[in-house]
């Protein structure tokens, strides 16, 4: 089974703090992607990467950034947080660049900016 | 982006009972995927089904890609259905539009 891991559950950060957000998966999937989901709103998606050092901007980009510097591992980075951002986040992972298929995701981190 | 409506938005239910769930969509997709969320938050993916039937144990998915729905079917109901099911559609690799969700409340 394909496994999406996020270091965190729950985070409580002060505005201002700089705060990462770390994901892994163990399948090599090709495409690993970041996420929000707010009451009412759905699903949105921030970021995703289809390769080690690329990315591509989703919906919602600002205010965040992304690295993916191991295949595995694909981080979100609140440069400076804002209560605004606060939110769960959902880390997903597919197995082709070229094909949307079944997308995997992690149990989310569940972030307040105080 | 493609919209995607969801209904109905709430739905309780008797154990033993069935559901249908609907999710509407506004343009041409190659991607369509049915999530359940449980409540401590973990997506789990029910089908892949950009056109077509599938089963899955109680569970089952329609889609009308030509008229631009999908219906997830839910037999039999248990208490550990609940949770909320979305779909989310899309067309080529780099993302996902998801609706805002049917949250499905199943009693004992």
């Amino acid at each position: 089974d394909v496994k999406v891991t996020q270091s965190s559950r729950y985070l409580v950060k002060r505005t201002g703090e700089k705060v990462f957000l770390e994901c892994v998966q163990d399948m090599d999937h090709e495409n690993m992607f970041w996420y929000r989901q707010d009451p009412g709103l759905g699903l949105r998606l921030i970021y995703f990467s289809y390769d080690v050092k690329m990315k591509e901007k989703g919906d919602i980009p600002e205010g965040y950034s992304v690295s993916r510097e191991k295949k595995e591992r694909f981080s979100l980075i609140l440069e400076s947080a804002s209560t605004n951002q606060t939110s769960m986040y959902l880390c997903a992972s597919t197995r082709d660049r070229w094909v949307y298929t079944e997308a995997f995701f992690g149990q989310g981190t569940r972030l307040t900016v105080v | 982006g493609i919209q995607v409506e969801q209904s109905p938005p709430d739905l309780i239910l008797q154990e033993g009972a069935n559901s249908t769930l609907r999710c509407n969509f506004s343009d041409s997709v190659n991607n369509l995927q049915w999530f359940h969320q449980n409540p401590w938050g973990q997506l789990i993916n029910l089908f892949y089904i950009p056109s077509g039937t599938k089963q899955n144990g109680r569970l089952s998915a329609t889609t009308v890609a030509t008229e631009r729905y999908s219906l997830l079917y839910i037999s039999s109901s248990q208490t550990t259905d609940s949770g909320v099911y979305f779909c989310a559609v899309g067309r080529g690799a780099n993302n996902l539009f998801f609706g805002t969700g049917t949250r499905l409340t199943v009693i004992p």
